[in-house]
């Protein structure tokens, strides 16, 4: 049974390109998380997601961030427009359901930005 | 803004020593916490989830939840140089937001041979 699965595990951006962060859940979950984790810092919830529909994209900045969950294939975290503030990793998590929360992390995408 | 404390180390034990990782939290409506434990490089992995008042032992590993004290801690016994990491204090949202893990910092923990 396949975890959480992201890719690509890294990747490199120019100022000014966009970014395409892809998160295939675990088998059976449909709750989907991105955290982003800066250096130094800890992990900051981005924006839950269930099929089809964003829950909840509070910890997600206004501008040149958004995500996505479709009915067939992965989710997808974009970014616009990227800055060099914008490296860190991303990590996607899923659960099964909400009443133990319990979220499985993927191995994580790693945003370098030149 | 919902916080979650923990010392950030370094810690360093000796093998086979008990290491304890402490947690406080500022949401008092929080009823989930979890420990994951992440190396250097890598993704968080879940060690433990805890939702009641007490201990939960699974293994070496031993969660302890106070919610009057909203604290919460994680032992390892018998600790071992593969145990050597960052151990994340995660906490639910609490109400209406329950899926959204708030995160600490995290304690770096260092078991020496």
């Amino acid at each position: 049974n396949a975890g959480v699965m992201q890719n690509p595990r890294h990747l490199v951006r120019r100022r000014g390109q966009e970014a395409r962060l892809r998160c295939s859940p675990m088998k059976g979950h449909s709750h989907v998380y991105w955290y982003r984790q800066l250096p130094e810092e800890g992990l900051k919830f981005m924006v839950y997601l269930q099929k089809e529909n964003i829950i909840d994209e509070s910890g997600m900045p206004k501008e040149r961030f958004s995500a996505e969950f479709p009915k067939e294939g992965p989710s997808i975290l974009r970014i616009q427009q990227v800055v060099r503030g914008d490296s860190a990793a991303y990590f996607c998590a899923s659960s099964l359901d909400r009443v133990s929360n319990i979220q499985y992390f993927g191995a994580g995408t790693r945003l370098s930005v030149l | 803004q919902k916080e979650v404390e923990q010392n950030s180390g370094p810690l360093s034990v000796p093998e086979g020593a008990i290491a304890s990782l402490n947690c406080t939290y500022s949401d008092r409506v929080s009823q989930s916490f979890f420990w994951y434990r992440q190396y250097s490089g890598k993704s968080p992995e879940l060690i433990m989830s805890i939702y009641s008042n007490g201990d939960k032992e699974d293994g070496r590993f031993t969660a302890q939840l106070n919610k009057a004290s909203q604290y919460v801690s994680l032992l390892i016994r018998d600790s071992q140089p593969s145990d050597s990491a960052t151990y994340l204090c995660a906490v639910e949202g609490g109400g209406g937001s329950n899926y959204k893990l708030t995160f600490g910092k995290g304690t770096l923990l260092t078991v020496n041979p």
